[in-house]
C-alpha cells in the first residue's frame, strides 16, 4: 500500500534560519502530494500540494517540488519566524476514497 | 461558511462506556472522512462518506466503531465498550468531489477522547 515517511523531530531553528523537512513516499502510480500544518490546538490545514511530477507547490514562503525520480517532496523555507512554529505533515492521497495518507509529523520549533 | 465543526472538541469516558461524536461538514462538501490521530503520529484514515452512503472502511474500524451520515449532511462516529486504546484525537473532513482530479479535504478541529 501507500506510505509517507517523513523526517522525524523535532526541529528548532533560529528565526530567519532556512528550513527543509525530508517526505518521501512508495505509492502505485503517482499519487498527488500535500503538506499540511497544525498549530497549537488547531486543525490541520492543507499547506500546499503538487499533484504531478516536477510540480512545484507553494504557499506562505513554503515550497515543495514533486521529484518522480526520488519519490520525494521535501518542504523548504528560505527564512523561518517564530509564528511557523507547528507540526508538519507530509500525505499522499491514493486508493478510490482518495483518502490521505499521513507521515508520522515534524514538530517545529523557531526561536526568536 | 464557518467550515468543518466537531462536537464535543473534548471528550473523557470510562472504559466500557459508549460515546458519540459529531461532525458537520462545510454544507455543500459531499465527501466526508473519518480519521483517528494518536500523539506523536499522523491521522489515520478510518471511513469515508460520500453524500450518505459510507463507501470504505479502514481496518482500524472494528466491529465497535459505527458511523453514519443520514441525509447526507453531518455524520457521527460512535465507539461501543471504549478501551483505553481507542484513546486518540478523532478528526473529521471534507471535501467536494465533482470530477477525476484532486479534491482538497478541509479538516475539522477534532475531538480529543480519554478513555479512563
Amino acid at each position: 500500500g501507500n506510505s509517507v515517511t517523513q523526517m522525524e523531530g523535532p526541529v528548532t531553528l533560529s528565526e530567519e534560519a532556512f528550513l527543509t523537512i525530508n517526505c518521501t513516499y512508495t505509492a502505485t502510480g503517482y499519487p498527488s502530494l500535500f503538506w499540511y500544518v497544525q498549530y497549537p490546538g488547531e486543525g490541520l490545514q492543507l499547506l500546499l500540494k503538487a499533484t504531478k511530477a516536477d510540480d512545484k507547490g507553494s504557499n506562505k514562503g513554503f515550497e515543495a517540488t514533486y521529484r518522480k525520480e526520488t519519490t520525494s517532496f521535501h518542504l523548504e523555507k528560505g527564512s523561518v519566524q517564530v509564528s511557523d512554529s507547528a507540526v508538519y505533515f507530509c500525505a499522499s492521497v491514493s486508493g478510490s476514497a482518495r483518502q490521505l495518507t499521513f507521515g508520522s509529523g515534524t514538530q517545529l520549533t523557531v526561536l526568536p | 461558511d464557518t467550515g468543518v465543526s466537531q462536537d464535543p472538541r473534548h471528550k473523557i469516558t470510562k472504559r466500557g462506556q459508549n460515546v458519540t461524536f459529531r461532525c458537520d461538514p462545510i454544507s455543500e462538501h459531499n465527501r466526508l472522512y473519518w480519521y483517528r490521530q494518536t500523539l506523536g503520529q499522523g491521522p489515520e484514515f478510518l471511513t469515508y462518506f460520500q453524500n450518505e452512503a459510507q463507501l470504505e472502511k479502514s481496518r482500524l474500524l472494528s466491529d465497535r466503531f459505527s458511523a453514519e451520515r443520514p441525509k447526507g449532511s453531518f455524520s457521527t462516529l460512535e465507539i461501543q465498550r471504549t478501551e483505553q486504546g481507542d484513546s486518540a484525537m478523532y478528526l473529521c473532513a471534507s471535501s467536494l468531489a465533482q470530477a477525476a482530479g484532486v479534491h482538497e479535504q478541509y479538516f475539522g478541529p477534532g475531538t480529543r477522547l480519554t478513555v479512563t
